[in-house]
């Protein structure tokens, strides 16, 4: 079946260091891709997505790019600030299976002055 | 435009009572989830709803009822509570058709611990 991988973290970083989370993902089609983000106390978001190999989605300086031929989806961001401390899972959904999301375990990022 | 509530945010519950959580969008949605979260785990599907009247199983059903009368409203009901039910629950909606193109809106959630 469809599942997603990503590092686990936790990740800690200092502001203004530059961000990458990696996520991988087994799909039996052609699957759309999203990041959600989850920060302390909330639901998740849509942080961004991509729907066709190669597409990159970007939001608030983040950004990731479907990269069919190495099934990935990495998370990155140039400069973190202290406010991008929260969870971030990758996710993938069929566009032949319309009603089912599958995400990744999530990993937890904290940024420090 | 309150989005997709949850309630209670927090319940302590007995091994064996029985509970019903709580959800409602105000979106117009047609699809509606229920997902629980625990550590290492991300979120897995127990149940969801494509439209009023209509539902069907996810990834971890057993233990969990769930029944959908009105396009804004999504219950959850667990029958007889056990401690490996305690996890952190949300519900989530979006507008009908595939999620492969549109986006889950997610509920604040709903922590449960069963004692």
């Amino acid at each position: 079946g469809d599942s997603v991988t990503q590092m686990e973290g936790p990740v800690t970083l200092s502001e203004e260091a530059f961000l990458t989370i990696n996520c991988t993902y087994t799909a039996t089609g052609y699957p759309s891709l999203f990041w959600y983000v989850q920060y302390p106390g909330e639901g998740l978001q849509l942080l961004l997505k991509a729907t066709k190999a190669d597409d990159k989605g970007s939001n608030k300086g983040f950004e990731a790019t479907y990269r069919k031929e190495t099934t990935s989806f990495h998370l990155e961001k140039g400069s973190v600030q202290v406010s991008d401390s929260a969870v971030y899972f990758c996710a993938l959904s069929e566009k032949t299976s319309y009603d089912k999301v599958i995400f990744g375990p999530g990993t937890s990022l904290s940024v420090i002055p | 435009n309150a989005g997709v509530t949850q309630t209670p945010k927090f319940q302590v519950l007995k091994t064996g009572q029985s509970m019903t959580l709580q959800c409602a969008q105000d979106m117009n949605h047609e699809y509606m989830s229920w997902y629980r979260q625990d550590p290492g785990m991300g979120l897995r599907l127990i149940h969801y709803s494509v439209g009023a009247g209509i539902t069907d199983q996810g990834e971890v059903p057993n233990g969990y009822n769930v029944s959908r009368s009105t396009t804004e409203d999504f219950p959850l009901r667990l029958l007889s509570a056990a401690p490996s039910q305690t996890s952190v629950y949300f519900c989530a909606s979006s507008y009908g058709g595939s999620l492969a193109y549109n986006e889950q809106f997610f509920g604040p959630g709903t922590r449960l611990t069963v004692l």
